[in-house]
């Protein structure tokens, strides 16, 4: 089993792109949920995915989106990128919504310039 | 807001040596905490976790109580090892509210052979 996958492992974009992360979640887990991790901070809730719809969403601007797929798998998306969305994007999946279930992928590194 | 505060680091400390990582929340209701360990180069882990007042968490040595009256949930450990270097960081999550969770800053833990 390969666990939570995460690409790419890093990204270097200019500020006003846009761009997409993607998360394949670990075996029979159909649950993901999309983390923002600054440099010397904690890991922030974005939004966590369920059958392909959102279900919960942490404080984050409507310029971060995402998607999940029937396979499970899912994408992250943020528009008009700002140089303050530099960080690491954690990926985690789990079978059932709670927090103790999570397996986190080895993250993104999201660079803006 | 719910909050989580962390003991800053970095924590350096000898091999055998006892550690204590504070961790104090702020929450309306009856949250579950949650201890997670990054290893360097790995995704996060939880390591335990403890869902309500006086319940004990305990996993590789590691143990924290869940303190309702002091609102702490403090990590401890008799006799650290090297292999224990990583970044520890505290969360809790309050399922009958909006079922997010939140993680405090971190604390980087250095344990000299």
């Amino acid at each position: 089993d390969a666990g939570v996958t995460q690409s790419p492992t890093h990204l270097i974009k200019t500020r006003g792109q846009q761009v997409t992360l993607r998360c394949s979640p670990k075996s029979g887990h159909d649950t993901v949920s999309w983390y923002q991790q600054a440099l010397g901070q904690g890991p922030q809730f974005i939004f966590q995915y369920y059958e392909e719809e959102e279900r919960q969403r942490g404080n984050f601007p409507d310029r971060f989106s995402g998607h999940q797929f029937p396979n499970y798998s899912s994408e992250l998306n943020v528009n008009a990128l700002l140089l303050g969305d530099s960080a690491l994007y954690l990926c985690a999946s789990s079978l059932t919504s709670g927090w103790d279930e999570q397996f986190f992928g080895p993250g993104t590194r999201l660079t803006v310039l | 807001g719910d909050s989580v505060t962390q003991m800053e680091g970095p924590v350096t400390l000898s091999e055998e040596a006892f550690l204590t990582i504070n961790c104090t929340y702020t929450a309306t209701g009856y949250p579950s905490l949650f201890w997670y360990v990054q290893y360097p180069g790995e995704g996060l882990q939880l390591l335990l976790k403890a869902t309500k007042a006086d319940d004990k968490g305990s996993n590789k040595g590691f143990e924290a109580t869940y303190r309702k009256e002091t609102t702490s949930f403090h990590l401890e450990k008799g006799s650290v090892q090297v292999s224990d270097s990583a970044v520890y960081f505290c969360a809790l999550s309050e399922r009958n509210r909006d079922d997010k969770i939140i993680f405090g800053k971190g604390t980087r833990l250095h344990i000299l052979p």
